[in-house]
């Protein structure tokens, strides 16, 4: 399919652990988002790259969080030494003109 | 992090039935937003708005912009089993996907036959 694609879909990791979280963007698309969803919430903006360039880095929660796109095309996010509170759903959306795709998104379990 | 104020937080209805549900911010956003999310999905995007005091219809769906900038509001009429899902609002200050979306907490819709 065409559409924006996440992987792994599901991630359990002990506390402690990295992951290391894809997006493959739909292609041609030049902007990227990463967005938290906790368990009952609306997703929560995290990230946003235009090409390789990470413009805005505002809502990752702290520095064990850090996500590149260095061919501006996929995007990894990664967590450094997982906490319980990390456990989310990890939703990546890619934009055209307006709007923007989201993909299934990575439910992360830290244990 | 924010997160706009949307209601109600979940509807029962029957088949058949009108659904409304809102949105308010604090913040203006020159773009709202609304999304239905099914399970293990991503968010859809349903209905986009850009002109304070747009009223914008795709099918069974209405949503309108506030005049004010801080609030829409979401109708579907004659609700049908696959309306099912949970949707949120989402503002956008900046257009052309030029930054993060704020979303609300979700309006769980769920329908009884």
């Amino acid at each position: 399919g065409a559409g924006v694609s996440q992987s792994p879909r599901y991630k359990v990791a002990k506390r402690g652990q990295d992951v290391a979280l894809r997006c493959d963007p739909i292609s041609g698309h030049v902007s990227l988002f990463w967005y938290q969803q906790a368990l009952g919430q609306g997703p929560e903006f995290l990230t946003y790259f235009q090409n390789e360039a990470q413009l805005d880095k505002s809502g990752l929660p702290s520095d064990r969080f850090f996500a590149e796109r260095p061919e501006g095309s996929v995007s990894t996010l990664k967590i450094q030494r997982t906490q319980q509170e990390d456990s989310a759903v990890y939703l990546c959306a890619s934009t055209s003109l307006n709007e923007q795709f989201f993909g299934p998104g990575t439910r992360l379990t830290v244990l | 992090g924010q997160q706009l104020n949307q209601s109600p937080q979940s509807m029962f209805i029957q088949e058949g039935e009108d659904v409304s549900m809102n949105c308010t911010s604090s913040s203006i956003f020159n773009t709202w937003l609304w999304y239905k999310q099914d399970p293990g999905e991503g968010p859809v995007l349903l209905i986009a708005l850009y002109k304070a005091g747009e009223l914008t219809s795709n099918g069974r769906l209405t949503a309108q912009f506030g005049t004010t900038r801080k609030d829409s509001f979401l109708n579907i009429s004659a609700s049908i089993p696959s309306d099912v899902g949970i949707y949120f609002c989402a503002g956008q200050l900046a257009g052309g996907g030029a930054d993060g979306l704020t979303f609300g907490k979700g309006t769980h819709l769920i329908i009884q036959p």
